[in-house]
């Protein structure tokens, strides 16, 4: 597609579950970043991946949370034991590297809306 | 740490009034600075961006110009729309690609 795409676009779950949020980036671009927007706060950064590497996940809050990337491409944050202060909006954004003319420039997908009950 | 700071929202305008919306800032370094935007029902999408001090940024009629003196980012502009109520974010950058934002600031332009 033309934008970034996220699924599922919202997603309910009980305390205690695991869940996966899926991000497709725009074609070619090789910088991809997870942030997390909570009820009347701006985005907080959680990771960043350049090509199928973790280049900076110094944002993730704490073991629960993990990011894959395998190919470069497609990637998934994963919730373990889901409690309700994760509920928020996770948005999944994606660039040109940084360095290039683009720097800072993310393009941003509508998000995926999780709420832990 | 770096760190944004903006306006409480939300903001009421009537259409074709003047628009200010404050942002200051916080970071060691010499910060890219940026202001996005997201429109209901849209993901957040970049507005206007400048890469060092004195730089304006503009687009869509909007402005902001790099205050290095006043560490300040402040958008503005001329004659607002009804299309342009959305909610708009500053935002900073240090190291090309993590950005720090603001909280926020709902705009709402009334006909």
């Amino acid at each position: 597609g033309a934008g970034v795409s996220q699924t599922p676009s919202n997603k309910v779950t009980e305390k205690g579950k695991y869940v996966e949020l899926r991000c497709d980036p725009i074609s070619g671009h090789t910088a991809l970043y997870w942030y997390r927007q909570s009820l009347g706060q701006g985005p907080e950064f959680l990771i960043y991946f350049q090509g199928t590497g973790a280049a900076d996940d110094s944002g993730l809050p704490n073991d629960r949370f993990f990011a894959v990337r395998p190919e470069g491409s497609v990637s998934t944050l994963k919730i373990q034991r889901t409690e309700r202060g994760d509920s928020a909006v996770y948005l999944c954004a994606s660039s040109s590297p940084p360095g290039t003319t683009n720097t800072g420039e993310l393009f941003f997908g509508e998000g995926s809306r999780l709420t832990v009950l | 740490g770096n760190s944004v700071t903006q306006m409480e929202g939300p903001v009421t305008l009537s259409e074709e009034a003047f628009l200010t919306i404050n942002c200051t800032y916080t970071a060691t370094g010499y910060p890219s600075l940026f202001w996005y935007v997201q429109y209901p029902g849209e993901g957040l999408q970049l507005l206007l961006k400048a890469t060092k001090a004195d730089d304006k940024g503009s687009n869509k009629g909007f402005e902001a110009t790099y205050r290095k003196e006043t560490t300040s980012f402040h958008l503005e502009k001329g004659s607002v729309q009804v299309s342009d109520s959305a909610v708009y974010f500053c935002a900073l950058s240090d190291q090309g690609y993590a950005l720090n934002f603001g909280k926020g600031t709902s705009l709402l332009v009334t006909p």
